[in-house]
Formats: structure tokens, C-alpha cells, sequence
């Protein structure tokens, strides 16, 4: 069935630096790939998305990537600070309003 | 705007209690709605969806059930509660449109004892 992949789980970078996330998705009729940020006790909140029509898409510190031949698509956060500690989700849409999630990465940023 | 009302936000129930969690939307008509789970440190399980009063599709077999009475108001109940009941529910919404972003509650806290 449909799978998306997201790796790695677990992702420690010191303050400042960039954080790389990437998920790799089965199903070639996906064309709709947001990314979700989840803080302790909190619901998810979407940070970004991308449509399969656009190779990358930037808002400020963060940016996604997509490569549709490959079947991945990647979430950059560069300059990164305390607060952008969090789970991270990646999900893949075909348009039928349903999404398929990656299983999440915990970013963890040490000062 | 829209916003995503999810209550109670904590809950402890005993083994084999009933359990009705209720979610509501506003400023939109028609909606999506879902109802996730997530255990803890683990990733979003897609409980039930929506498209519309009275339709709701079960995607994972359980002793949980969903109503949809109103359109902005989606239910969660179950007869009996169990033990592996014990999580964190999301209730979510996506506008009834070609990939449209889903918007989440803030959960509930569910413990089972």
C-alpha cells in the first residue's frame, strides 16, 4: 500500500546550524506534500507545504524541497534556533483528502 | 478565521467506562473531519474521517466509534473503554477542496486505568 518514509528519526544539531529532514513517498499519483512541526502536548501545526507543480518552496528559515522522479521530498531549516525543537512530520496527498504520514523525526537543538 | 475546538484537553477514565470526546469547527462550512491517535512518542493513527453529516469512514477496526451529527461537530465514543484506549486523540479539519491543508486540535489526553 502507500508509504512514506521519513528519516532519521531522531536528529540533533547545535544551535545555528541547518537541520535536514527527508521522506520518501510510494505512490507516484502523490501530489501534495506538507510538513507539520508537533511541541510537547500539542496538536500539530502545518509549517509548509509543497505541490507537486514546484520543485522548492522557501518561508524564511524554512524551505522544502521536492524531487519528483526520486519520490522524496526534504525539509531544510537553516540557522536553526531553541524553539524550533519539536517533532517533525512529512505526509503525501493524491488529492483524495487523505494523507499519508512519515512516522516523525524529534529534532533536537543543543545550545 | 477558522479555528478547532477539542475537549476535554485531559482525561482519566477506568477500564471498561464509556468515553465521549467532541470536536467543533468554526468559521467554515462543510469541513473534512478526523480523528487521530497518536501513542505516546509514536506517530498519527487515522481513526475515522468524514466528508459530510453522517458519513464516516472507520479505518482501523477498534471499540471506538464516530458520529458526525452536526456539520462542524464531530464525536468520538466508545461503549467500553480498554486499557490500549490510552493515548492522544486529535480531532482535524481540511477544507472540502483539492489539497487543502489539515489543521489540528490541540488533543486530549486520554489515560485508561
Amino acid at each position: 500500500g502507500e508509504n512514506v518514509e521519513q528519516h532519521p528519526s531522531t536528529l540533533s544539531v547545535q544551535e545555528g546550524d541547518s537541520a535536514v529532514i527527508k521522506c520518501t513517498y510510494s505512490d507516484s499519483a502523490s501530489n501534495y506534500f506538507p510538513w507539520y512541526k508537533q511541541e510537547l502536548g500539542k496538536g500539530p501545526q502545518l509549517i509548509i507545504d509543497i505541490r507537486s507543480n514546484v520543485g522548492e518552496k522557501k518561508d524564511q528559515r524554512i524551505a522544502v524541497t521536492l524531487n519528483k522522479t526520486a519520490k522524496h521530498f526534504s525539509l531544510h531549516i537553516t540557522e536553526t534556533q531553541p524553539e524550533d525543537s519539536a517533532v517533525y512530520f512529512c505526509a503525501a496527498s493524491r488529492g483524495n483528502y487523505q494523507l499519508i504520514w512519515g512516522a516523525g523525526t524529534k529534532l533536537i537543538i543543543k545550545p | 478565521s477558522q479555528t478547532i475546538h477539542q475537549w476535554p484537553a485531559t482525561l482519566v477514565q477506568p477500564v471498561g467506562s464509556p468515553l465521549s470526546l467532541e470536536c467543533t469547527v468554526e468559521g467554515t462550512s462543510n469541513p473534512n473531519l478526523y480523528w487521530y491517535r497518536q501513542a505516546a512518542g509514536r506517530g498519527l493513527q487515522l481513526l475515522f474521517y468524514s466528508v459530510g453529516i453522517g458519513q464516516i469512514s472507520s479505518e482501523v477496526p477498534q471499540n471506538l466509534s464516530a458520529s458526525r451529527p452536526q456539520d462542524r461537530q464531530f464525536i468520538l465514543s466508545s461503549k467500553k473503554l480498554l486499557l490500549s484506549d490510552s493515548g492522544f486523540y486529535l480531532c482535524a479539519w481540511m477544507r472540502g477542496s483539492y489539497n487543502s491543508p489539515l489543521h489540528f486540535g490541540n488533543g486530549t489526553r486520554l489515560t485508561v486505568t
